[in-house]
C-alpha cells in the first residue's frame, strides 16, 4: 500500500519570502510523484511531476521540487512567493503498477502582504 | 476540449434522498477517478476506472455509495440514501494511460446533505 504525508497543514508566509512545503511518501513499489495546486472553489491543477531523470524538477509559477529517494521525500519550494500563490497544495504518488493516484492531506499556503 | 465536466456544481438535499453526481471525462482519457474532499480527511480516492471498468473501489465508504461508467464519456457516483456526513466536495478526474499521465480535475460538486 502507499501513503503520502504532508507534515504541515498550514504554512503562513510573507510575500517575497521563500517557502518549502514538505511531502514524504511510503510505498513498496516505485512511484511517480506529483504536486497539485487548488485555488479556492476550483479543481486541482498540476504544478509539476517527477517521472525519472534529474531529481530536481521545475514546474509552473516558479515552483520546483526535489525528489530524494533515500528520504522518500518530494518537497516543494519557491524562492519568492506572491500573494497569488495562496492556495492548497497537494502532494500525490502514482505507483508504477496500479495507476492509482493517491493524495496527501494537503498544505494550505497563506501568503501575507 | 472543455476539460472534465461535472454536474451539478452544487447540490443540497435532505437526508435519506438519493443523490447522483455526474462526470464527463476528457475525450480519449482511459482513466477516471472519483475523489471526496473534506476538511477532516483531505482528498480521498473513492474509486477509479480504466476503460470503463472499475479497477479499485476500496475507497468507497459504504454500500450506500455506487459508481458506474456505462461508456467512455460518462460516469456517475450515486449515494442512496444520503446522510449528513456525506457532505463534501466530490471531484472527478481523468487521465491518459501510464503513470506519467497527469490527471485533469473537474471543478467539483459541493454536496450538502441536511
Amino acid at each position: 500500500a502507499q501513503s503520502v504525508t504532508q507534515l504541515d497543514s498550514q504554512v503562513p508566509v510573507f510575500e517575497e519570502a521563500p517557502v518549502e512545503l514538505r511531502c514524504n511518501y511510503s510505498s513498496s513499489v516505485s512511484v511517480y510523484l506529483f504536486w497539485y495546486v487548488q485555488y479556492p472553489n476550483q479543481g486541482l491543477q498540476l504544478l509539476l511531476k517527477y517521472l525519472s531523470g534529474s531529481t530536481l524538477v521545475k514546474g509552473i509559477n516558479g515552483f520546483e521540487a526535489e525528489f530524494n529517494k533515500s528520504q522518500t521525500s518530494f518537497h516543494l519550494r519557491k524562492p519568492s512567493v506572491h500573494i497569488s500563490d495562496t492556495a492548497e497544495y497537494f502532494c500525490a504518488v502514482r505507483p508504477y503498477n496500479t495507476d492509482k493516484l493517491i493524495f496527501g492531506t494537503g498544505t494550505r499556503l497563506q501568503v501575507f502582504p | 476540449d472543455a476539460g472534465v465536466i461535472q454536474s451539478p456544481r452544487h447540490e443540497v438535499t435532505e437526508m435519506g434522498q438519493e443523490v447522483t453526481l455526474r462526470c464527463k471525462p476528457i475525450s480519449g482519457h482511459d482513466y477516471l477517478f472519483w475523489y471526496r474532499q473534506t476538511m477532516m480527511r483531505g482528498l480521498e480516492l473513492l474509486i477509479y476506472f480504466n476503460n470503463n471498468v472499475p479497477i479499485d473501489d476500496s475507497g468507497m465508504p459504504e454500500d450506500r455509495f455506487s459508481a458506474k461508467m456505462p461508456n467512455a464519456s460518462f460516469s456517475t457516483l450515486k449515494i442512496q440514501p444520503s446522510e449528513p456526513r456525506d457532505s463534501a466536495v466530490y471531484f472527478c478526474a481523468s487521465s491518459l494511460p501510464g503513470g506519467g499521465g497527469k490527471a485533469f480535475f473537474g471543478q467539483g460538486t459541493r454536496l450538502t446533505v441536511v
